[in-house]
């Protein structure tokens, strides 16, 4: 069980386009996603939380117009990158979090998107 | 704010020995501590959390960890080393609106 899956695993897409990744939980219902950024050889660094019908909440330094992100439902969460540039490309991972049911701070990782812009 | 700190980001071991990876915590005691795995080009997966229930944590792969109060670690260990463990791994801790903080990961190679 709580099983996170990301849509693309991988994509490649021209400078200036947005690009939407997917983040759903298939088995469980999330009050919380997380969205990570996570450059080569690197840990993973937060770059905001998203909890379903609300807006979500950016780390600093991280642009809330170029990292859209969007929790409609309590199993899917989207991430758009828009406008993106060459310096976007990276390691995007998501996680959620089980809710009242699950284990109290323990999140779920998707496989990742590896997105790269040329 | 809780920070967590691993040391050596490469770690290399020969098949069949110790894997010692060590995670030392900076705030109050944290009420859970995790590892995570992460192979190649994958997301994270839980090796083993603990809970406040036991300081001594078992998980899978035959990894285990021990958590220690007076020396604020949660070191990760396995006895024998298999190929198969080359991965990095991530020591975490909650750290405040259900966020996480994530040590920097150690990158275990394994030695034929």
């Amino acid at each position: 069980g709580a099983v996170v899956s990301q849509h693309p695993s991988w994509v490649i897409c021209k400078s200036g386009t947005s690009v939407k990744i997917e983040c759903r939980s298939l088995d469980f219902q999330a009050t919380t996603m997380f969205w990570y950024r996570q450059f080569p050889k690197q840990s993973l660094m937060l770059m905001a939380t998203s909890n379903e019908g609300s807006k979500a909440t950016y780390e600093q330094g991280v642009e809330k117009d170029k990292f859209l992100i969007n929790h409609a439902s309590l199993t899917l969460s989207t991430l758009t990158v828009t406008s993106a540039h060459p310096e976007d490309s990276s390691f995007y991972i998501c996680s959620a979090l089980q809710g009242a049911s699950g284990s109290p701070y323990e999140q779920y990782f998707g496989p990742g998107t590896r997105l790269t812009v040329t | 704010a809780q920070s967590v700190t691993q040391l050596g980001s490469h770690v290399s071991v020969s098949e069949g020995a110790l894997v010692l990876l060590r995670c030392n915590y900076s705030s109050s005691v944290p009420p859970y501590l995790f590892w995570y795995v992460q192979y190649p080009n994958q997301g994270l997966q839980l090796l083993l959390k603990y809970t406040s229930a036991a300081t001594l944590v078992k998980g899978i792969n035959g990894f285990e960890a021990e958590f220690k109060k007076s020396e604020t670690s949660f070191h990760l260990t396995k006895p024998s080393a298999h190929m198969s463990d080359a991965a990095e791994y991530f020591c975490v801790a909650p750290n405040g609106n259900n966020r996480l903080a994530f040590g920097k990961g150690n990158q275990v190679v394994v030695i034929p």
